[in-house]
């Protein structure tokens, strides 16, 4: 158990659609880290929170958003579903502070298909 | 462009025998490296990382890894596979200047009794 939670576990939701995805990461951690994992995309990195501040975007689409709180958990809003939306969505944490590194911890993982 | 390449998707090999996983990656310059291990239904977990120093790390689990900066590669490597090591592995590297984490497409490992 890496102490990082997400839920829900599954969702399943048709296209066009709306869905929050959960994160609260390890207590202490105050960078969140959101990632896509897909059959033909692989594991891409999406966007970094640091302190509820957006630190880093990578390959994420504009219909997708993110936020962290100031309790740091963290939701990723996808917008406008499609059948290629499909995917495991992780979130990690870590205890980063500045731009030194520190290990991410990874969540088990919200499984979204669209139908 | 900046890529981490996997190029075994699938390996099987004999509980007992030897493994070598190879990575290798372009960048402009060495960045981070790390092994993730993923088992089914599972999120990832760090087996180890390569920041600077001695380019052999190692890691949990009884593996370990080689960073070849002449080969751009990141070989992990463990001497005796368990069944338990099943699972899929992945490469991943980061720049020292960012928080952009690239992964490789992973390799699938079977562990034959």
């Amino acid at each position: 158990d890496s102490g990082v939670t997400q839920t829900p576990k599954h969702l399943i939701t048709a296209t066009g659609q709306r869905v929050t995805l959960r994160c609260s990461p390890r207590s202490g951690d105050l960078s969140v880290y959101w990632y896509q994992q897909s059959l033909d995309q692989g594991l891409q990195f999406l966007i970094q929170y640091y302190n509820g501040e957006e630190r880093a975007k990578g390959n994420i689409l504009e219909r997708f958003s993110a936020q962290q709180f100031p309790d740091l958990h963290s939701e990723l809003n996808l917008s406008s579903l499609e059948l290629g939306d499909s995917a495991l969505y992780f979130c990690a944490s870590s205890a980063e502070t500045g731009t030194a590194y520190n290990e991410q911890f990874f969540g088990p993982g919200t499984r979204l298909t669209v139908l | 462009a900046q890529s981490v390449t996997q190029p075994d998707i699938h390996i099987t090999v004999s509980e007992g025998a030897s493994l070598e996983l190879r990575c290798n990656y372009s960048y402009g310059a060495t960045p981070y490296l790390f092994w993730y291990v993923q088992s089914p239904g599972q999120g990832l977990q760090l087996l180890l990382k390569y920041f600077s120093g001695d380019t052999l790390v190692q890691g949990i689990k009884g593996f370990e890894a080689e960073f070849k900066r002449s080969q751009s590669s990141f070989n992990l490597r463990k001497p005796s596979v368990h069944w338990s090591d099943a699972a899929e592995y992945f490469c991943a590297v980061r720049p020292h200047n960012n928080n952009d984490m690239r992964f490789g497409a992973g390799t699938r490992l079977t562990v034959k009794p």
